[in-house]
């Protein structure tokens, strides 16, 4: 069983589109997480959630929501997407008072825009 | 605010030799923890290796160990024999309580073992 799953891996939409990736784990874990990987392998934090609170927001752009149904799932939304926004979004997951083990990530989704 | 610092954007290495990837951070707090992380050409994001602050003890896991110099804030990996499976983009990352579990990541090197 996959420990942290994303869907789709790949994809490629216009712009002005509003579009969401899915996040599921299986891990048990307490929060998830979503990154954002540019074209220069940069990884940023951009957002967390903790037993469905949002508890990091970095300065993203409020066209990015991410949706926490349950412990397990954390969704991304993205609204009116833009040339931009096209890069590797990753997923992660960690224990709350387990995080000094790392974090475990899905397999990333490569969002392009065009 | 807690910084990594990767200095070296790429390095090669021959089949079967060693390298040391280089990594210093930044941060005022004293129990922290430092991970090196591996992205193949796959994307997936590996967990190598993991080093809690408070151990002097420098962490080790079959072929690969790291050098923790906690005064000079520096964080670097060895990876011995190297394979031709080890290459990929290595990143070095950086989490504590005081950062809401944030993990923060070095911008990466990397890594080309040659046949």
């Amino acid at each position: 069983d996959t420990a942290v799953s994303q869907t789709p891996k790949y994809l490629v939409t216009q712009m002005g589109n509003d579009k969401s990736i899915k996040c599921e784990q299986n891990l048990g874990h307490d929060t998830m997480y979503w990154y954002k990987q540019d074209s220069k392998k940069f990884l940023k934090i951009m957002f967390s959630y903790n037993n469905k609170e949002l508890i990091i927001n970095e300065t993203v752009p409020n066209r990015f929501s991410p949706k926490s149904p349950d412990k397990a799932h954390l969704n991304l939304h993205i609204n009116s997407l833009e040339l931009g926004d096209s890069a590797v979004y990753f997923c992660a997951s960690s224990q709350e008072f387990g995080f000094n083990y790392g974090y475990t990530f899905g397999s990333g989704t490569r969002l392009t825009v065009v | 605010a807690q910084t990594v610092t990767q200095s070296q954007p790429e390095m090669s290495v021959q089949e079967a030799e060693t390298v040391t990837l280089s990594c210093t951070y930044d941060t005022s707090e004293s129990n922290y923890y430092l991970f090196w992380y591996k992205q193949p050409p796959s994307r997936q994001m590996i967990l190598v290796i993991r080093q809690e602050a408070y151990k002097q003890q420098n962490a080790t896991e079959n072929r690969f160990s790291v050098n923790f110099q906690k005064a000079a804030k520096s964080f670097s990996l060895k990876i011995s024999d190297s394979q031709l499976g080890d290459t990929a983009m290595y990143f070095c990352a950086f989490t504590n309580r005081n950062n809401n579990n944030d993990m923060r990541f070095g911008a990466g090197t990397r890594l080309t073992v040659k046949p």
